[in-house]
C-alpha cells in the first residue's frame, strides 16, 4: 500500500496523559498537513510542513500540541496533558506540489476519558 | 476569511440521483474538491474540478461549478447503498500553504 498511513488507528487515554501519533506520507510527497475532525464537523487545519520546515500553525494548535517532521519524511503529532476536548479524529494528508491534490490517511481516533 | 457551506442531510432511494450542494467564498481557488468519508474512516478523494471548467463527468459522478454564484454541486447517478457516507467539499486557500477549508459535510443516506 503506497498511500498515506497513520499509526495508531485508535487511541484511548486518560485525561492528563501524553499521546503521540505518527503519519507516513506518500514517499515522493514533500508537503504534509495535519487536520483535526470533531464529531459532526469537517476537518480543520492544524499545521503544515514543507520538507522538515513547519511553515504554518493554526490557532487551534495550543501550547500542549507539538508537531515535528525531523527528516522531511514521517511526521509526529504529540499532545501533552490531554483533555476531554482533545477527543477527535486526527487526519494527516500529503501532496507533492504546492497546488496538487492532498491525499489523506485513515486517521487516528483519539478518545480521552 | 474563507467559508464553505453544505446542507447537512440528504436521503434518496436506491437507483435515484443524488445532488449534494456546496457554496464557497474564495473566488480565486484553482481547484475545488469532493471527498467521501465512510464511518470511522479517513477521507477518500472522489473527484475535483478546475476552476475554469463548468462541468466534469466521471462515471456516475458529475460536478457542476457556477463561479458567478460560487456554487459547486456533486451529482451521483443511480445512487447505491454503498454511496451512503458523508460527502465534503473542500476549497484550498489561494495563497500560502493551500490548506483545505472543508464544509461541515452532507450525510447521504440511501434507502433500499
Amino acid at each position: 500500500d503506497t498511500g498515506v498511513s497513520q499509526d495508531p488507528r485508535h487511541k484511548i487515554t486518560k485525561r492528563g496523559q501524553n499521546v503521540t501519533f505518527r503519519c507516513d506520507p506518500i514517499s515522493e510527497h514533500n508537503r504534509l498537513y495535519w487536520y483535526r475532525q470533531t464529531l459532526g464537523q469537517g476537518p480543520e487545519f492544524l499545521t503544515y510542513f514543507q520538507n522538515e520546515a513547519q511553515l504554518e500553525k493554526s490557532r487551534l494548535l495550543s501550547d500542549r500540541f507539538s508537531a515535528e517532521r525531523p527528516k522531511g519524511s514521517f511526521s509526529t503529532l504529540e499532545i501533552q496533558r490531554t483533555e476531554q476536548g482533545d477527543s477527535a479524529m486526527y487526519l494527516c494528508a500529503s501532496k507533492r506540489g504546492s497546488t496538487d491534490t492532498q491525499y489523506f490517511g485513515p486517521g487516528t481516533r483519539l478518545t480521552v476519558l | 476569511g474563507e467559508d464553505v457551506e453544505q446542507s447537512l442531510f440528504l436521503s434518496v432511494r436506491e437507483g435515484d440521483s443524488s445532488v449534494i450542494n456546496c457554496t464557497y467564498t474564495d473566488s480565486s481557488s484553482t481547484y475545488l474538491y469532493w471527498y467521501k468519508q465512510e464511518p470511522g474512516a479517513g477521507l477518500q478523494l472522489l473527484t475535483y474540478i478546475f476552476s475554469n471548467m463548468d462541468m466534469k463527468q466521471d462515471q456516475r459522478l458529475t460536478v457542476l461549478l457556477n463561479k458567478k454564484d460560487k456554487h459547486l454541486s456533486l451529482r451521483i447517478a443511480d445512487t447505491q447503498t454503498g454511496d451512503s457516507a458523508i460527502y465534503f467539499c473542500a476549497e484550498p486557500t489561494s495563497v500560502g500553504t493551500y490548506k483545505y477549508i472543508f464544509g461541515t459535510g452532507t450525510r447521504l443516506k440511501v434507502l433500499a
